[in-house]
């Protein structure tokens, strides 16, 4: 069973629409969650998220996680083309540790 | 090119090559990783290196061999792969030393074919 659950799993959107992306993530040990955007290759670092209610924002994301719920969402207001990429959600849990588990990935397509 | 680098960028191998790929950090950090990235699958984490010292190994095959000589190069050798091996293997790095969280910077990756 996945530990790290992201939906939609794709997503088309035109130019110009909001979108909401969704990571639901197990409790056990939880220390942090972080979101990535993979265009081609590398994953790009976007947001680490470690208390609940506290929005973080750059520019047109922003992201916020609910600790009681188990899950995190990843908006992106106005979106242009150059927002398609995959957008990677991973749990940093365990004392200790330094594994990240990470989610299938939604891949978001948008459209002129 | 800065921050996490890679090479090579693309790799075919035959079942029987030994091949390596290399990963080098820029950054000052102390931990390394592997992971392979395949088709419809969530990244897979290898193996990680906190100060050179290997922490985890993620029921990874014998065919892959890690090697980190220090805390800013990171090797994975490679021999007798499958077909089933062709992946993105990407590294990664991190700052454990001192921080409460791990934010990892990854590198462009290794497209690796196994023929």
């Amino acid at each position: 069973e996945d530990k790290v659950v992201q939906s939609p799993l794709s997503l088309v959107v035109h130019e110009g629409d909001t979108v909401t992306l969704n990571c639901s993530y197990e409790v056990t040990n939880f220390r942090s969650l972080l979101w990535y955007k993979q265009e081609k290759k590398a994953p790009t670092f976007l947001f680490m998220l470690t208390s609940s209610g506290i929005e973080k924002k750059s520019g047109r994301l922003s992201s916020i996680l609910d600790k009681k719920e188990l899950f995190s969402i990843l908006n992106i207001t106005a979106t242009q083309t150059g927002d398609s990429a995959v957008y990677l959600c991973a749990e940093h849990s365990g004392a200790g540790s330094y594994q990240l588990t990470f989610g299938k990935g939604t891949k978001l397509s948008v459209i002129p | 090119e800065t921050g996490v680098t890679q090479t090579p960028r693309h790799l075919v191998m035959g079942m029987t090559n030994k091949k390596s790929l290399k990963c080098e950090q820029h950054l000052g950090h102390n931990a390394m990783y592997w992971y392979k990235q395949s088709a419809k699958k969530p990244l897979e984490l290898m193996f990680v290196y906190n100060f050179k010292e290997q922490t985890e190994n993620n029921s990874v095959p014998s065919r892959f061999s890690p090697e980190c000589p220090n805390s800013s190069h990171l090797f994975l050798h490679l021999h007798t792969l499958q077909p089933e091996d062709s992946a993105l293997y990407l590294c990664a790095s991190s700052l454990t030393r001192g921080a409460d969280y791990n934010e990892q910077f990854f590198g462009p990756g290794t497209r690796l074919t196994v023929l």
